[in-house]
């Protein structure tokens, strides 16, 4: 079974600039995630989508911030303009729909992106 | 806020060691995992764990959910390089669909 896929690995940005981010899930995995992990810190949620829906996204900072699912499959992770507290990790996760699964998700291997 | 609060935050010991990390709220979950992350990559699902007061193991790590499912913890055996990583604890609320991470018990082991 394939891994969750990020792209790019690594970003190196000038403040105030955009840049994107893109995860496939797992295949069949209806929910995914994405998270912001500042270095040191555990991942703080910033969006969860069910399909093609927003379940949560109290934690987006959506000035600047944004974030689609379109068909329900891959997503992709928007900044628009970057400021330097921007750079972490972005990891992006996904889990099957199945409650009695409690949530287990699984990760790709993140997206370190560098605000200079 | 419901809040998972690990430690210690960081812990240094020799191979051959054995060492308690702990994950404590004072919510409620129905369950709770542990992920392993290792630098430049995601984390990695080690357990998930249901029953209060269940017990699970997983060759020299066993792992604990407190019998009021507000707690968990994690015992290394005879510790190795290889489990070095960051430990992270992540609690699915009662009646909630958000899962909640700790910050991290960041082990190093060394040799």
């Amino acid at each position: 079974e394939a891994g969750v896929a990020q792209s790019p690995r690594y970003k190196i940005i000038e403040k105030r600039q955009s840049v994107a981010f893109w995860c496939n899930p797992i295949s069949g995995h209806a929910t995914l995630y994405w998270y912001q992990q500042i270095l040191g810190q555990g991942p703080k949620l910033l969006i969860q989508f069910q399909n093609n829906g927003v379940v949560d996204d109290s934690q987006l900072p959506k000035d600047r911030f944004s974030a689609e699912r379109l068909k329900g499959v891959d997503s992709t992770l928007k900044i628009q303009p970057a400021k330097l507290e921007d750079s972490a990790v972005y990891l992006c996760a996904s889990s099957l729909e199945d409650r009695g699964r409690h949530n287990e998700q699984f990760f790709g291997p993140g997206t370190r992106l560098t605000v200079l | 806020t419901q809040l998972l609060e690990q430690s210690p935050q960081f812990l240094s010991i020799q191979e051959g060691e054995n060492l308690t990390v702990y994950c404590n709220s004072s919510s409620v979950f129905s369950s709770l995992q542990w992920y392993r992350q290792e630098p430049g990559e995601g984390p990695v699902l080690l357990v998930t764990v249901v029953t209060g007061g269940e017990v699970k193991k997983l060759k020299r790590l066993t792992f604990q959910f407190g019998d009021a499912r507000k707690d968990s913890s994690l015992h290394i055996t005879a510790a190795q390089p290889g489990d070095t990583g960051l430990y992270l604890c992540a609690g699915l609320p009662t009646g909630g669909f958000k899962t909640i991470f700790g910050a991290g018990t960041r082990l190093f082991v060394k040799a």
